[in-house]
């Protein structure tokens, strides 16, 4: 079946690092693929998006780009900020949405 | 409302007792999705609705859940005999589209359901 591994977490940092959050799935398909962002005490947002392969999503300085090849969707950001510090999580859509078990990020200052 | 809109906020109920939780998606959004989100689960599709079709209900983890679609809009997801397993957060989310794959799901705050 369909399914999306991603990097457990907390994962800590401190302003201005470099994060990756390594997503792969497996899918029968080729899914779209996403990164939710869910701020504390905040909805599920859409943070970025790519329908097919070797397609970049970025948003709000993040970047992911969809590979085929390894089956991953990795979230990149060059400095982090404080105000980054959320729970990511990295889904596919095959009919509905099938999520990770999401990452937390804690960014001090 | 610009966004979709979920009732009530929390719920905190006795075992044993049936729960409603209603949903209302973003005017025009043809689609419409349930989620669960527990600490041990993470998040979990439950049900979606598109348009007249018949549900897609494969992610409803008992008998004892059951959603409706109103006239194409509102929905509610109701939860008979509630059991201490199914607090979680319900999540609703609305597209426009669900065969347009890339069209996001946008989502409700969520009712957060605690069950004494």
């Amino acid at each position: 079946g369909n399914s999306v591994t991603q990097m457990e977490g907390p994962v800590t940092l401190s302003e201005e690092a470099f994060l990756t959050i390594n997503c792969t799935y497996t899918a029968t398909g080729y899914p779209s693929l996403f990164w939710y962002v869910q701020y504390p005490g905040e909805g599920l947002q859409l943070l970025l998006k790519a329908t097919k392969a070797d397609d970049k999503g970025s948003n709000k300085g993040f970047e992911a780009t969809y590979r085929k090849e390894t089956t991953s969707f990795h979230l990149e950001k060059g400095s982090v900020q404080v105000s980054d510090s959320a729970v990511y999580f990295c889904a596919l859509f095959w009919g509905k949405l099938i999520f990770g078990q999401g990452t937390e990020l804690s960014v001090k200052p | 409302g610009a966004g979709v809109s979920q009732s009530p906020s929390n719920k905190v109920t006795e075992k044993g007792k049936d729960v409603e939780l209603r949903c209302d998606p973003i005017s025009g959004h043809t689609a419409l999705y349930w989620y669960r989100q527990s600490l041990g689960q993470g998040l979990e599709f439950l049900i979606y609705f598109q348009g007249n079709s018949a549900p897609d209900k494969s992610g409803l983890p008992s008998d004892r859940f059951s959603a409706e679609r109103t006239g194409g809009s509102v929905s509610t997801l109701t939860i008979q005999r509630t059991q201490q397993e199914d607090s979680a957060v319900y999540l609703c989310a609305s597209s426009l589209d669900v065969l347009g794959s890339n069209q996001p799901q946008h989502f409700g705050d969520g009712t957060r359901l605690s069950i004494l």
